[in-house]
């Protein structure tokens, strides 16, 4: 079965300062990988995504994630990271099974702080 | 474009109590799922619906029942409440069945079982 590691609870980061938040999968196959964002009391709003191809993947807010095959990792950065980023971050991993879909199976989240 | 829209959003209940978390979705996608969130679990599958009246098990089924009569709908029940069910229960949906579609989630319904 796929399972996905955050290693990283929490992560606290000064403003304006550069972000990389941690992901590793454990799939048999290619994966589909997935970064989420949730705001405090929010739903799950989708940032990135890989398929296939290019492995540098460029998201919504200025986010980006590397997938990198030989390290089963898909780690999530941000050049400058604003007070508007705190929130909590899941990576998760998609899968096929008979044909359809599985859903996703999450990280179990990395909750992200903003110092001024 | 209303999305997915998920009611109540927030529901105290009784241990033993039946309850049941609505999920709409406007954009006539096939798949439907709902997850729970807990602290210290992440986001954990419990149904998940490929089209109308066809569901299958997630991770976590036990204790919960879905339905799927039309396609724009997707309820969850919980038979008979357990203080284990409080939870942060998400809905989502996808437009076509594999994982290169994307999930989109609705903002949750909050139960507490007392």
């Amino acid at each position: 079965a796929q399972s996905v590691t955050q290693p990283d609870i929490h992560i606290t980061v000064s403003e304006g300062a550069s972000l990389e938040l941690r992901c590793n999968y454990s799939y048999g196959a290619t994966p589909y990988l997935f970064w989420y964002v949730q705001s405090p009391g929010q739903g799950l709003q989708l940032l990135l995504k890989y398929f296939s191809g290019d492995t540098l993947v460029q998201g919504i807010k200025g986010f980006e994630a590397e997938f990198k095959r030989s390290q089963s990792s898909f780690n999530l950065r941000k050049p400058s990271v604003h007070w508007s980023d705190a929130a909590e971050y899941f990576c998760a991993v998609g899968v096929y099974s008979g044909g359809g879909a599985d859903g996703l199976t999450f990280g179990k989240g990395t909750h992200l702080i903003i110092q001024p | 474009d209303a999305g997915i829209t998920q009611s109540p959003r927030y529901k105290i209940t009784e241990t033993g109590r039946q309850v049941t978390l609505m999920c709409h979705q406007t954009w006539s996608h096939s798949y439907m799922f709902w997850y729970r969130q807990d602290l210290g679990h992440g986001l954990r599958l419990i149904y998940y619906s490929a089209a109308a009246d066809i569901t299958d098990k997630g991770e976590v089924p036990d204790g919960y029942v879905v339905s799927r009569s039309k396609t724009e709908n997707f309820p969850l029940t919980l038979e008979s409440a357990t203080r284990s069910q409080t939870s942060v229960y998400f809905c989502a949906s996808s437009l076509g069945g594999g994982s290169g579609n994307t999930i989109y989630f609705g903002e949750g319904s909050w139960l507490t079982v007392v």
